[in-house]
């Protein structure tokens, strides 16, 4: 079946990049999302891509899409201990459920 | 104003026991979702509801029923709790066509004794 891949985990140090990357399979994806996961929390939706985009830039967000390799990316700048969280990837269709990945955990040291 | 609203946020409980976890929604969407997230945090989707149509994730077992008053609420029914349905439940709603954004509640944390 269709799939959303992103690997589980992610270190980095205050103030640097963290890029965090997805891949999906389904060629009929009309929008790619990505929610952030507090502790504690629901999901709350950071950003989104429409397919036909390469690129959106939202404040500290860079979202890239490359949608020939279906690959998605976010880059989160000077990242904060505050941006501590899950990550999730997610992608959804026409008149169609939205499917997540497993969701990446990003831990930011001082 | 919270805009998907979950209750209770915990609930613990012995196995064999029926329980429901209520959603409410006061964005005007007409789609409402039930989702599980397991300890790994996998989010998985039980269910999908609108005024029309109900679909149901093939996974999930019969002990879970959706209840729908009205389109602002979509409630989950348990019977016969089972240790494995301990977990996180989501709640979320979106409005079709558009960008499909769905929106989360804070989720109910369901410990089963």
């Amino acid at each position: 079946g269709e799939d959303v891949e992103q690997s589980l985990f992610l270190s980095v140090r205050e103030g640097d990049s963290s890029v965090i990357n997805c891949t999906y399979t389904d060629s009929s994806s009309t929008y790619l999302y990505w929610y952030k996961q507090e502790p504690g929390a629901g999901l709350q939706l950071l950003t989104y891509i429409f397919s036909n985009m390469d690129m959106k830039q939202d404040q500290r967000l860079t979202v890239l899409l490359n949608k020939k390799d279906k690959h998605l990316s976010l880059r989160i700048a000077d990242t904060q201990t505050g941006d501590s969280a899950i990550y999730f990837c997610a992608e959804g269709g026409w008149r169609r459920d939205m499917r997540f990945g497993a969701g990446t955990r990003l831990t930011v040291k001082p | 104003d919270t805009a998907v609203s979950q209750t209770p946020k915990y609930l613990v409980t012995q196995m064999g026991n029926d329980k429901s976890i209520k959603c409410e929604q006061n964005l005007g969407h007409d789609t409402m979702y039930w989702y599980k997230q397991d300890s790994k945090k996998f989010l998985k989707i039980m269910f999908s509801y609108n005024n029309k149509e109900l679909i149901i994730n093939e996974t999930v077992p019969n002990r879970f029923s959706p209840k729908s008053p009205d389109k602002a609420h979509l409630n989950l029914h348990i019977n016969s709790l089972e240790l494995g349905d301990s977990a996180v439940y989501f709640c979320a709603s979106s409005q079709p066509g558009g960008t499909d954004i769905q929106y989360f509640g804070a989720g109910t944390r369901l410990s089963v004794l």
